[in-house]
């Protein structure tokens, strides 16, 4: 069974300027996930999608985070513009079903994120 | 405020000792509570889940126990190998039902010498 992709793995852009980041999650999982992990700290959550809806984007900085999932399959995550503190690795995970916490979350290797 | 704490301090084991995580939390009351195993430049890799109604679980030379009035969870690993050397992550389901998320510790390093 293949895993969930992501890409790129690494990005480097200058502060102000935009990037985009996607995800294929592994065929057949209804939930997808994305979320930011700065070095040192755990994964925190930004948005979680049901299919093609958004069920919890509480914590994504919405002034400048945008994210879509088309179809219900792959996704997109934006960031425009960039900030220094933007500098992370961002994790891209799937799930069967949304029936927490007995569904296993898979991830991505994620796409390391450098803002100069 | 709510707080997950995991050691910020690598671990440092020699090959064949039992390797003890500890995760806490405060102002939580999670149901239930996952483990993750993360290698560098890679996603987290999903090892154990205990509810709160159990106290231990086990899974091959992996044990994890689940104190909710210490509020505390404990990750064992017995015979340890130096392919145990990762950051291991703990993770509390928070909330309930469809709303429910995980939230997760900042990670302990195991380093495991040979």
């Amino acid at each position: 069974e293949a895993g969930v992709a992501q890409s790129p793995r690494y990005k480097i852009i200058e502060k102000r300027q935009s990037v985009a980041f996607w995800c294929n999650p592994i065929s057949g999982h209804a939930t997808l996930y994305w979320y930011q992990q700065i070095l040192g700290q755990g994964p925190k959550l930004l948005i979680q999608f049901q299919n093609n809806g958004v069920v919890d984007d509480s914590q994504l900085p919405k002034d400048r985070f945008s994210a879509e999932r088309l179809k219900g399959v792959d996704s997109t995550l934006k960031i425009q513009p960039a900030k220094l503190e933007d500098s992370a690795v961002y994790l891209c995970a799937s799930s069967l079903i949304r029936t927490l916490p007995t569904d296993t979350q898979y991830f991505g290797p994620g796409t390391r994120l450098t803002v100069l | 405020s709510q707080k997950i704490e995991q050691n910020s301090e690598a671990l440092n084991i020699q090959e064949g000792k039992t390797a003890t995580l500890t995760c806490n939390y405060t102002n939580y009351s999670p149901a239930y509570l996952q483990w993750y195993r993360q290698d560098p430049g890679r996603g987290p890799v999903f090892l154990l889940l205990i509810r709160e109604n159990e106290k231990e679980k086990r899974k091959e030379r992996l044990k994890v126990t689940f104190d909710t009035t210490l509020k505390q969870s404990l990750f064992h690993i017995t015979a340890s190998q130096p392919a145990d050397s990762a950051t291991y992550l703990c993770a509390l389901a928070h909330g309930s039902g469809n709303t429910g998320k995980l939230i997760f510790g900042q990670g302990t390093t195991l380093q495991v010498k040979p």
